[in-house]
């Protein structure tokens, strides 16, 4: 199975911030990687995919980049409402793998 | 609108089968889509479950393999998925979703719409 490292576990950040999310898989995976961001009690949101496209209606405060094995989700602007978890995940390869979430937090 | 739906008992005993079910509403199951399972265990991270498409297509994964099955009903509108031999382990908030294809760089087969998810406790 293709690992997917997610760092940091957890962040905690202020209203306006700029923050970086990064995501390590363990075996080259070209571009084929999405981006979620989940809140408590709710299903996860589909943010990026192809490592850089936005999903329709995603605003575009949020980007993604990265090919290969190293990628990272930025979060610019960061509002109250961005106070989640964020999940990367693999769909090179089967089966399909999730990073362990960055929980972003209120600082 | 397309929705996703699950649907089951919210509560298994542990040697049993846990069956759910996924209403999709709004887009036709025969489309040329994924229609996946995922689970999330209680405070931990995201598991894919496997997948089906029309043609019949399935794909599991190996750590549940024996154990799964994820069919659909065109005469529904629905996919179903069934966990046998359940244990503590495998209580989790279980979603259903779709993966649609995008060709951007290659073909990104992507998640790109989720149901809400339900819950199944496994317990005596």
């Amino acid at each position: 199975d293709i690992q997917m490292t997610q760092s940091p576990s957890s962040l905690s950040a202020s209203v306006g911030d700029r923050v970086t999310i990064t995501c390590r898989a363990s075996q080259d995976i070209n571009s084929y990687l999405a981006w979620f961001q989940q809140k408590p009690g709710k299903a996860p949101k589909p943010l990026i995919y192809a490592a850089s496209s936005l999903q329709s209606g995603v605003p575009s405060k949020f980007s993604g980049s990265g090919s290969g094995t190293d990628f990272t989700l930025t979060i610019s602007g960061l509002q109250p409402e961005d106070f989640a978890t964020y999940h990367c995940q693999q769909y090179h390869t089967y089966p399909l793998t999730f990073g362990g979430g960055t929980k972003v937090e209120i600082k | 609108q397309v929705q996703l739906q699950e649907s089951g008992p919210g509560l298994v005993k542990p040697s049993e089968t846990l069956s759910l079910t996924c209403t999709v509403s709004g887009f036709s199951i025969t489309n040329d889509n994924y229609w996946a399972w995922v689970r999330q265990s209680p405070g931990k991270g995201l598991e894919w479950i496997g997948a089906v498409c029309h043609g019949g297509d399935t794909h599991y994964n190996p750590s549940l393999k024996s154990r799964v099955t994820i069919s659909m009903d065109t005469s529904t509108n629905q996919f179903s998925l069934r966990v046998s031999s359940v244990t503590a382990a495998d209580t989790a908030v279980y979603y259903c979703a779709r993966r649609t294809k995008v060709v951007v760089r290659g073909s990104h087969w992507h998640f790109d719409l989720w149901g809400r998810g339900t819950l199944v406790t496994v317990s005596s």
